[in-house]
């Protein structure tokens, strides 16, 4: 089993749509989770980090249950302009060793 | 501002000469990652400098070194690349202990002849 496992998608909305993405994390001590933006041929940036339950940041929602070992990811009224691939990322402390693990990513396109 | 500037951004080499690809900070973060990426796929780490300890990955090959001379310069060396090693190869930067969150750089692209 994959440490991070996304759904790769690719997942196809029209504009104003609501879209969510789930992740699954297999650490159940991994203990800070990020959700990450790459748009084509371009580096990660941070969307948001989800350090409790959960939390909202204008049309993005994350939400965390550490119960079921998952993050997801809801976008409301999409924008064109949303259309990236994002990337789940687990923070997690191995033998005194801190780790960021991604997952593969899920590709969202808006349609206009 | 860029805060973590990767040079170049496109790089070409050929088959077994090798390459350095250059990663320098602004945030003076403790923390210094390199990943390779390729496409569709997720950010592969390759090794991760804790200050001045070296961490490598398990599975990273040889061909793949790093220098980390000071804190705002980090390297990675490709001693004999191969067709395989064409990827964007991604410097990140964080600071334990603290937020935990990766500044990526832009990125070098490298290619393979």
């Amino acid at each position: 089993r994959k440490e991070v496992e996304q759904d790769p998608g690719p997942f196809n909305v029209p504009e104003g749509a609501t879209v969510a993405f789930n992740c699954t994390y297999s650490n159940s001590a991994s203990q800070s989770f990020f959700w990450y933006r790459q748009d084509c041929r371009k580096e990660p940036k941070l969307l948001m980090s989800v350090y409790s339950s959960g939390n909202e940041d204008g049309r993005f929602t994350a939400q965390l249950n550490r119960a079921s070992q998952y993050i997801s990811l809801l976008i409301r009224d999409s924008k064109l302009s949303d259309s990236a691939t994002y990337l789940c990322v687990v923070h997690s402390i191995n033998f005194g060793n801190e780790k960021l693990t991604f997952g593969t990513g899920t590709r969202l396109t808006i349609i206009p | 501002d860029a805060m973590v500037i990767q040079n170049p951004r496109y790089q070409v080499t050929q088959f077994g000469k090798p390459v350095t690809l250059s990663c320098s900070q602004t945030l003076n973060h403790n923390v210094m990652y390199w990943y390779q990426q390729k496409s569709s796929q997720a950010p592969k780490l390759l090794f991760h400098y804790y200050d001045k300890d070296f961490n490598n990955e398990a599975d990273t090959p040889d061909n793949f070194q790093s220098r980390r001379p000071n804190t705002s310069f980090c390297f990675l060396d490709i001693r004999s690349p191969g067709l395989g090693d064409a990827a964007m190869y991604l410097c990140a930067t964080s600071n334990w202990g603290g937020e935990n969150i990766q500044y990526f750089g832009a990125g070098t692209r490298l290619s393979v002849l």
